[in-house]
């Protein structure tokens, strides 16, 4: 069964320090990899996604994520958090081509920043 | 240039109860999905419409049930309401294959 895993409930960062929210996943073919950022009581807003090509993928607020094939993983980090990136990130993958494609969620992780 | 926008943000409704959810593309996109979000869980795909039909279905039951109009917005309709139907409902647009989905706020829905 394709799936994306996200194996902490929670993560707590102090300010200023480096952070990284792990995401593994389970798919047939090429994965399509993405990050979202849930806050509270909104809607879900894009952050980065890997389709092909390098394996650092750059995105919004100073996000970047690291494609590894060999691990199926697709880990988002960041050099230097803020209180402000508190929120609750999901990764996701898209399975299926064309108009029958859709997105599969990972439980999500809640990314607390402390000052 | 306006995203997803969807219709209303909070609504509550009473068990056995029916309600209509309505969802309205970011411009230029064609295709509109639905995803449930219950308190502390991440979305689930329920349905998506492409051209007026539905394309795919995840695993709910018949209750729900979607319409996708000639202009790409798209509604979602739920019968016989239960408590456990109560979550964040978001609708998601994009254009065929290409580029990624964009979200709308969502509708919260309360069933008591």
């Amino acid at each position: 069964a394709q799936s994306v895993a996200q194996p902490e409930d929670q993560v707590n960062v102090a300010e200023g320090n480096p952070l990284t929210v792990k995401c593994t996943y389970s798919v047939s073919g090429n994965p399509y990899l993405f990050w979202y950022v849930q806050y509270p009581n909104r809607g879900l807003q894009f952050l980065l996604k890997y389709i092909t090509g390098d394996n650092l993928v750059k995105g919004s607020y100073g996000f970047e994520a690291e494609f590894n094939k060999s691990q199926t993983s697709f880990h988002l980090k960041k050099p230097s958090a803020l209180v402000s990136d508190s929120a609750l990130y999901f990764c996701a993958v898209r399975v299926g081509y064309s108009s029958a494609s859709k997105i599969i969620f990972g439980s999500g992780t809640r990314l607390s920043i402390r000052p | 240039d306006a995203g997803v926008t969807q219709s209303p943000t909070h609504l509550i409704k009473t068990r056995g109860q029916q309600v209509t959810l309505r969802c309205s593309p970011k411009s230029g996109h064609d295709t509109v999905s639905w995803y449930q979000q219950a308190l502390g869980q991440g979305p689930q795909f329920i349905f998506q419409y492409y051209e007026e039909e539905e394309r795919q279905r995840g695993n709910f039951p018949d209750r729900f049930s979607g319409h996708q109009f000639p202009n790409y917005s798209s509604e979602l309709n739920v019968n016989a309401l239960l408590l456990g139907d109560s979550a964040l409902y978001l609708c998601a647009s994009s254009l065929g294959d290409r580029g990624g989905y964009t979200f709308g706020s969502g509708t919260r829905l309360t069933v008591v």
